[in-house]
């Protein structure tokens, strides 16, 4: 079973487009993050929820909107898409906000912006 | 702000050989955790180790281990008897602060010559 499944793995959609990317954990945690990883392979926190409530909000700019209807699950959405927003996007959960907590991460959603 | 550092971009080793993967951060916090995570071509993120500032004790996983030396703030990885599926870009990564968010470097490249 994937402890933490995105969808969709690969989307190429044109500029200007809305789009979400849906991820889904089953491992029970509580705290959830979306990652971009861009083109030289930079990782870098976007957003994370615990309890379905924003901790971190990384200078993501607003056409960024994430949604955590339950924990289990943190939805990214993104409006507007400018080539810039091509990377790879990774979803990842932790059992509660624990430093020394394991961060598992999902399998990534690489979007590719024409 | 805390920042971590990977001063090779990309390193090669022979099979069954040792390599050491070099990582430097910079933090004012006094209880942060240091992180390794792998990630081969298919993308997917893997923590291979892990290290609390406040153990002294190097920590180790089977063929992986670290080298902590906190006064200095460097957190290097050696890995021993090296297998083709060691090659991967690896990660240093440093996880402190009220919001517990997770900072990588920007990554190491290996390779594995048979």
């Amino acid at each position: 079973d994937t402890a933490v499944s995105q969808t969709p793995k690969y989307l190429v959609t044109q500029m200007g487009n809305d789009k979400s990317i849906k991820c889904e954990q089953n491992l029970g945690h509580d705290t959830m993050y979306w990652y971009k990883q861009d083109s030289k392979k930079f990782l870098k926190i976007m957003f994370s929820y615990n309890n379905k409530e924003l901790i971190i909000n990384e200078t993501v700019p607003n056409r960024f909107s994430p949604k955590s209807p339950d924990k289990a699950h943190l939805n990214l959405h993104i409006n507007s898409l400018e080539l810039g927003d091509s990377a790879v996007y990774f979803c990842a959960s932790s059992q509660e906000r624990g430093l020394g907590n394991t961060i598992y991460f999902g399998e990534g959603s690489w979007l590719t912006v024409v | 702000a805390q920042t971590v550092t990977q001063s090779q971009p990309e390193m090669s080793v022979q099979e069954a050989e040792t390599v050491t993967l070099s990582c430097t951060y910079d933090t004012s916090e006094s209880d942060y955790y240091l992180f390794w995570y792998k990630q081969p071509p298919s993308r997917q993120m893997i923590l291979v180790i892990r290290q609390e500032a406040y153990k002294q004790q190097n920590a180790t996983e089977n063929r992986f281990s670290v080298n902590f030396q906190k006064a200095a703030k460097s957190f290097s990885l050696k890995i021993s008897d090296s297998q083709l599926g060691d090659a991967a870009m690896y990660f240093c990564a440093y996880r402190a602060g009220l919001n517990y968010k997770l900072t990588f470097g920007k990554g190491t490249l290996l390779t594995v010559n048979p």
